[in-house]
């Protein structure tokens, strides 16, 4: 098993540029997670899909967009990127239901806007 | 705001040497806690999941203080190999999303 899956793993936009980050597991998780991780800020989560067909905003969500494509595949989507959003994006799922939520992360995409 | 509170460190010691890390939680609710691994420019991995009696795991003990609201992690026999940085974990009950701490560094020289 590949566990979680992103990609890219390293992007540069220029400001106002849009993309996608993708990210899919394959452990038959439930929920999926996107956060980002700057320094000296931790890990902040963005948005969360708790279940297939649901969504729901995190700490900070604000210019970020997210799609459960299907049980797999949770997107992250950046309409117009700003310099605030450069940053280290992740990706994690976890087993609804289960008491303790151990959340397994993607390795990352490193992203920078100019 | 649920809040957990890490000293960042860095933690600089020997090998061979046990050290211990404390993290507080201001969410009187959470339930479930865990310590996390993170290498430099990694993604964060599980260590172990705290309980309330107490765990450990090898070199790692994990304590829950409840009534204090602070969780520890202890390391014995440090190896060059556990340098990282550790994050502190919370999760309130009935919700499946965590509260992490800004993490603590540990570097461990020969």
């Amino acid at each position: 098993n590949a566990g979680v899956t992103q990609t890219p793993k390293f992007q540069v936009l220029k400001t106002g540029q849009s993309m996608t980050l993708q990210c899919a597991q394959d452990m038959n998780h439930n929920s999926m997670y996107w956060y980002r991780q700057d320094p000296g800020m931790g890990l902040r989560l963005i948005y969360y899909s708790a279940s297939e067909g649901t969504t729901d905003k995190g700490e900070v969500p604000n210019g970020y967009n997210v799609s459960r494509l299907n049980k797999r595949e949770f997107s992250l989507r950046l309409e117009s990127a700003a310099p605030s959003q450069t940053s280290v994006y992740f990706c994690a799922s976890s087993e609804a239901g289960a008491d303790k939520n151990i959340q397994y992360f993607g390795a990352g995409t490193r992203l920078s806007v100019l | 705001r649920k809040e957990v509170e890490q000293d960042p460190g860095p933690f600089n010691v020997p090998e061979g040497a046990t050290v211990a890390f404390n993290c507080t939680y201001s969410n009187s609710a959470s339930q479930s806690f865990f310590w996390y691994r993170q290498d430099c420019r990694k993604e964060p991995k599980l260590l172990m999941s705290v309980y309330s009696s107490g765990n450990e795991d090898g070199r790692f003990t994990a304590q829950l203080n409840r009534a204090s609201q602070y969780i520890s992690l202890l390391i014995r026999d440090s190896k060059l190999s556990d340098s990282a940085t550790y994050l502190c974990v919370a999760r309130e009950s009935g919700y499946s999303t965590l509260t992490f701490g800004k993490g603590t560094m540990l570097l461990v020289s020969p």
